[in-house]
């Protein structure tokens, strides 16, 4: 069964100071890799994936992403952040599962905090 | 246009009620799902429905069941409300494929008292 793991529940950063957040996954076969974010009472939204080829992959509002298969890692990056990026955020995994569908497990969460 | 809505966005009822939630894309998409958030954000999947196929998450009591009239729409009826229920639960669509990120709903946070 696959599976993925945000090991901090929060995360704090100064703005303008790069950030980090973690992402660890457990799966058969390929895996594709999602990052979401969620807003307060809101639905999550889609910043980005990674399906194959380069291991660095940008996605929206200037975040990206490093796939590191040997350390089953995916984490989120961003050079500088903004107060604005204030929010939770979700890495996912979607393996193929037997009989052809495709359901996405998601991590727990981690709460991004940027300090003024 | 709204890619994925649904109604109502808050529902307050009692114990033992019958509610339902409504679900449309109008994205095109294959697939659709219903997510449950509970009150720590954690994000639990409650059902899978392609082309007709439906996948149910085997933990999901069945007071829950998805009904969807057509490719662009999946419900939740929930029967006989409990105090567990109480979440905000999440629609969500793709193209079907693994590839293919999700679009979510604003969700509909459910109170039951």
């Amino acid at each position: 069964a696959q599976s993925v793991a945000q090991p901090e529940d929060q995360v704090n950063v100064a703005e303008g100071n790069p950030l980090t957040v973690k992402c660890t996954y457990s799966v058969s076969g390929n895996p594709y890799l999602f990052w979401y974010v969620q807003y307060p009472n809101r639905g999550l939204q889609f910043l980005l994936k990674y399906i194959t080829g380069d291991n660095l992959v940008k996605g929206s509002y200037g975040f990206e992403a490093e796939f590191n298969k040997s350390q089953t890692s995916f984490h989120l990056k961003k050079p500088s952040a903004l107060v604005s990026d204030s929010a939770l955020y979700f890495c996912a995994v979607r393996p193929l599962r037997s009989g052809g569908s495709y359901i996405p497990t998601f991590g727990r969460g981690t709460s991004l905090i940027v300090h003024p | 246009d709204t890619a994925v809505s649904q109604t109502p966005k808050y529902l307050v009822t009692q114990m033992g009620n019958d509610k339902s939630i409504k679900c449309e894309q109008n994205l095109g998409h294959d697939t659709m799902y219903w997510y449950k958030q509970d009150s720590k954000k954690f994000l639990k999947i409650m059902f899978s429905y392609n082309n007709k196929e439906l996948i149910i998450n085997e933990t999901v009591p069945n007071r829950f069941s998805p009904k969807s009239p057509d490719k662009a729409h999946l419900n939740l009826h929930i029967n006989s409300l409990e105090l567990g229920d109480s979440a905000v639960y999440f629609c969500a669509s793709t193209a079907g494929k693994a590839t293919g990120e999700l679009f979510f709903g604003e969700g509909s946070r459910l109170t039951v008292l």
